[in-house]
């Protein structure tokens, strides 16, 4: 079955610290793997995505993702974090093989404290 | 570029009456369209999927009779939910993509409804 993981619920970073919110999935082929951002009662926003190439994926707001095949992993990384960075964080995964199928993780709550 | 528009952003109705909400892509053509349900703490689950000019796609479990999807143009998208009830209360998103098959999906900012 195909699936995306976000072990995290929450992740708590203090300002100016970095920042790293997982991911690991299970679908089959090379998909491609997307981070998106959601503010309170807002819709989703595009942050960054993984298609082929360079495995460090640098996206906007400063985040970057990092993809490593033999983990199956997309983490989403970010060198400082900002207390305007707290928000619900999203990975998602599309299979090749089927392009109007999204998988998103659970999400995780992000935390940044001054 | 690539916004997405809902409305309404919030509504209130009351049990049995049909409520409709309205997806746009303001500044391209979406051949394709996605209806999202977010319950409060969880993860976006994909009701259906719309494309220009066909019938929608419906996901396992989801009542097409419930839920009625219309995508009449390359930039607008209807659903409606038909004999609402108070379960389903919930956050509705929509999301686009330029072509069938393009990799990026472009999300609304959603549209709170309660029934009451």
């Amino acid at each position: 079955a195909q699936s995306v993981a976000q072990p995290e619920d929450q992740v708590n970073v203090a300002e100016g610290n970095p920042l790293t919110v997982k991911c690991t999935y299970s679908v089959s082929g090379n998909p491609y793997l997307f981070w998106y951002v959601q503010y309170p009662n807002r819709g989703l926003q595009f942050l960054l995505k993984y298609i082929t190439g360079d495995n460090l994926v640098k996206g906007s707001y400063g985040f970057e993702a990092e993809f490593n095949k033999s983990q199956t992993s997309f983490h989403l990384k970010k060198p400082s974090a900002l207390v305007s960075d707290s928000a619900l964080y999203f990975c998602a995964v599309k299979p090749v093989n089927n392009f109007n199928k999204f998988y998103f993780g659970s999400g995780t709550k992000l935390n940044v404290k001054p | 570029g690539a916004v997405v528009s809902q409305h309404p952003s919030r509504v209130i109705c009351k049990s049995g009456t049909s409520v409709k909400i309205e997806c746009r892509s303001l500044d391209f053509q979406a051949t394709t369209m996605f209806w999202y349900r977010q319950f409060p703490k969880q993860s976006l689950m994909l009701m259906a999927t719309s494309n220009e000019g066909s019938k929608a796609t419906y996901e396992q479990g989801v009542e097409k009779d419930k839920f009625l999807i219309n995508h009449a143009s390359l930039t607008l998208s209807t659903l409606t939910v038909t004999s609402a009830h108070p379960e389903d209360s919930s956050f509705y998103i929509c999301s686009a993509a330029l072509s069938r098959g393009q990799e990026t999906q472009y999300f609304g900012p959603g549209t709170r409804l309660l029934v009451l």
